[in-house]
C-alpha cells in the first residue's frame, strides 16, 4: 500500500518558474527520497533526506523535510521544458525495511 | 544511466504461458526489489530480497514467483497470469536494507508486461 500523498497531482507552469512539490507521510519514517520517472521509464533517483536532516540540496533540487509534520517538499528552481515528468517521494519506515511510493506529481513545464 | 539492467524491455504473454523477468546488477548491492507499477499510478512493492533471502512479500499472488540465484541477479517467474497483471514490472537495488542504512534504491528501465 502507499505510504505517503502527494499534491499537486498536476502541475503546470512556464519555463523558468519554480516548481514546488509536496509530500505528506503517516508513520515515523528512516529516512525520504524523492524520485523523477519520464512517460515510460525507470525511475531516477533525485535526493535522499534522512530523518534528522530539514534541508538538502542539489543543483536546482531543493527538499526540505519536517517531521513533526510529517511532510516534506521538493522545490525546482528555474525550471525547463526537459523537467517535465512525475515526480516521486517515497518514504522508508523505521520499523520496515522496504520503500513506499506517494500518488505522485505530475510536473508539466512549457517552454 | 540507470546501472541496474532489465530483460526484456517488452514482453508480451498469454495467460496460460510461463515466461520470466530478469533483473542484474554489478553495483555490489545486497538488497534488491521487484515493483509493479500501472499506468499514472506509483510504484508498488512486490517482493524484497536481502542477502538473496526473501525478506518482505506483500502478498503477492502465487502466480508471480521471485528467484534470487546470486547477489547480482533477481528473476521473476510468470505463471498463469491475468490481463490486469500488465503493467510496468521495476527491479531496484540498493547497498543494504535501506531502514538500517538509508541507502539510496537505484531502479532499472522496467520491464513492460503485455498479457493477453
Amino acid at each position: 500500500s502507499q505510504q505517503g500523498e502527494e499534491d499537486p497531482q498536476a502541475l503546470s507552469i512556464q519555463e523558468g518558474e519554480n516548481a514546488t512539490m509536496n509530500c505528506s507521510y503517516k508513520t515515523s519514517i528512516n529516512n525520504l527520497q524523492w524520485y523523477r520517472q519520464n512517460s515510460g521509464r525507470g525511475l531516477v533517483h533525485l535526493i535522499l533526506i534522512r530523518s534528522n536532516e530539514r534541508e538538502k540540496h542539489s543543483g536546482r533540487l531543493r527538499v526540505t523535510l519536517d517531521t513533526s509534520k510529517k511532510s516534506s517538499s521538493l522545490l525546482i528552481t528555474a525550471s525547463r521544458a526537459a523537467d517535465t515528468a512525475s515526480y516521486f517521494c517515497a518514504t522508508v519506515y523505521i520499523n520496515n525495511n522496504d520503500m513506499r511510493f506517494g500518488a505522485g506529481t505530475r510536473l508539466t513545464v512549457k517552454p | 544511466d540507470t546501472e541496474v539492467t532489465q530483460t526484456p524491455k517488452h514482453l508480451v504473454m498469454g495467460m496460460t504461458n510461463k515466461k520470466s523477468l530478469k533483473c542484474e546488477q554489478h553495483m555490489g548491492h545486497r538488497a534488491m526489489y521487484w515493483y509493479k507499477q500501472k499506468a499514472k499510478k506509483p510504484p508498488e512493492l512486490m517482493f524484497v530480497y536481502s542477502y538473496e533471502k526473501l525478506s518482505i512479500n506483500e502478498s503477492v499472488p502465487s502466480r508471480f514467483s521471485p528467484e534470487c540465484p546470486n547477489s547480482s541477479l533477481l528473476n521473476l517467474h510468470l505463471h498463469a497470469l491475468q490481463p490486469e497483471d500488465s503493467a510496468l514490472y521495476l527491479c531496484a537495488s540498493s547497498q543494504g536494507i535501506t531502514s538500517r542504512l538509508g541507502n539510496t534504491i537505484y531502479f532499472g528501465e522496467g520491464s513492460w508486461l503485455t498479457v493477453v
